[in-house]
Parts: structure tokens; sequence; C-alpha cells
């Protein structure tokens, strides 16, 4: 069964200090995984896209990482900020005969305090 | 270029009524999804546009009807409303390896 998991459920950290979060799928056939903020009461919006043969991939504070084999990838968030108080979700897409698939995981709710 | 535009932002009905969502993407995308966001449950599937003219249903479909108008729409009908379909409402369209763009949201109560 595809899937997507993602850990932790939610987090609070200090502003100012790192943290990671943490994303499993069993997609298979697996095209591509994409991490994505959604601010309270908006869409989500991409932050960035891991295909399979890329490793790591920043997007100014965000470093996202993949790991093909073991099906894991992580969001890096360094010298958080008030900001980026949000939900996190990783989406892993398939590739197959109906034009692509996508998988949701449920979120991580990160919380920055001052 | 506005992206994935949906209407109504905001719906009170009461139980029993119908009502359709709709949205229209202008980036000439295949696929289009409909989700439901309730809290601590992440994104549901609902129903989804694989391309103009075919539907399926994803995880959570009972209580819905989708319809495919054209490329552009793809339209969210509750016939019988009931409480538990209180929820947020995205719709999102696709194009394989590029990323998925969504709508703003609709906030739906059934009272």
């Amino acid at each position: 069964k595809n899937q997507v998991e993602q850990s932790p459920q939610s987090l609070i950290i200090l502003e100012g200090k790192n943290c990671t979060l943490q994303c499993n799928y069993t997609v298979s056939p697996f095209s591509n995984l994409r991490w994505y903020k959604q601010d309270t009461g908006r869409g989500p919006v991409s932050l960035t896209i891991m295909t399979f043969s890329e490793n790591t991939k920043s997007n100014g504070r965000y470093t996202a990482t993949l790991d093909a084999d073991t099906k894991q990838s992580s969001l890096h968030i360094t010298a958080s900020q008030l900001s980026d108080s949000a939900s996190y979700i990783c989406v892993v897409s398939s590739q197959g005969s109906t034009l692509g698939r996508l998988y949701f995981g449920r979120g991580t709710q990160l919380t920055v305090w001052p | 270029n506005a992206g994935v535009t949906q209407t109504p932002k905001f719906q009170v009905l009461k139980t029993g009524q119908s009502m359709t969502l709709q949205c229209a993407q202008d980036m000439n995308h295949n696929s289009m999804y409909w989700y439901r966001q309730d809290p601590g449950m992440g994104l549901r599937l609902i129903y989804y546009s694989a391309s103009e003219g075919t539907t399926d249903k994803g995880e959570v479909p009972n209580g819905y009807n989708v319809s495919r108008l054209n490329k552009r729409e793809f339209s969210l009908r509750l016939e019988s409303a009931a409480p538990s379909q209180t929820s947020v409402y995205f719709c999102a369209s696709y194009r394989q390896g590029t990323e998925a763009f969504f709508g703003q949201g609709t906030r739906l109560t059934v009272v």
C-alpha cells in the first residue's frame, strides 16, 4: 500500500533554533518528493522538490534530503523564525498510467516561539 | 496568472442541503484533485481526475460527486450535506514532473 508517514506530528521550538522533520514513504514507482508549507487558513505551497537522483537540495534556510534506498526524506530548517510556524507536508508522486498520483503525509505542525 | 481558483471561500449549509464547490485552473494541467482537511487528519483525497473526461475515487469519496467539465474546471458536489462534511476543502492541479498548485480553500460548515 502506498503511504507517506511524517514525524513528529507536532513540534515546538524557540526562535533561532534548528529543527528536522522526517518523512518515510512506501510509494512505488517513485517519481519525486516535495515538501510543502501550509500557513494557517491557506493552501499548501511548495518549498522544494527531490527527484530520485538528488540527495540534498537547499532553498534558503530550508534543506531537504532524500535517501531513495531507504525511502526517507528530511526537511531541516535552520535559524528558525516566527514565520516558519506552519504545517509542513511531505508529498510523494508516483509515475504510472494515470498520469501520476499524489500521496500526502499528514504533516508536521511546527510552532516557533519567541 | 491566477493559478487555481476556488469558489466560494466560505459556506454554511443546513443538513440536507446541496451545493457545488467550483475549481478552475489556468495552467493547462491534466490532473486535478479535491481534498478535505480536518484537524489532525491532514489532507485526504476525495476524488481526482487524471485527465479531461476521467474521474476516480480517492480515500473518502462517500457523499460526494465530481464533474470534470473541461480541462480547466473540476467541480465537487454535495447532494445532501451532513455535519460530518464540515471541513476545509482544497482543490489542486498538477502536471506530472511539476508541483501541485492549491487553491485557497473553501471553509464549509454544515449545521
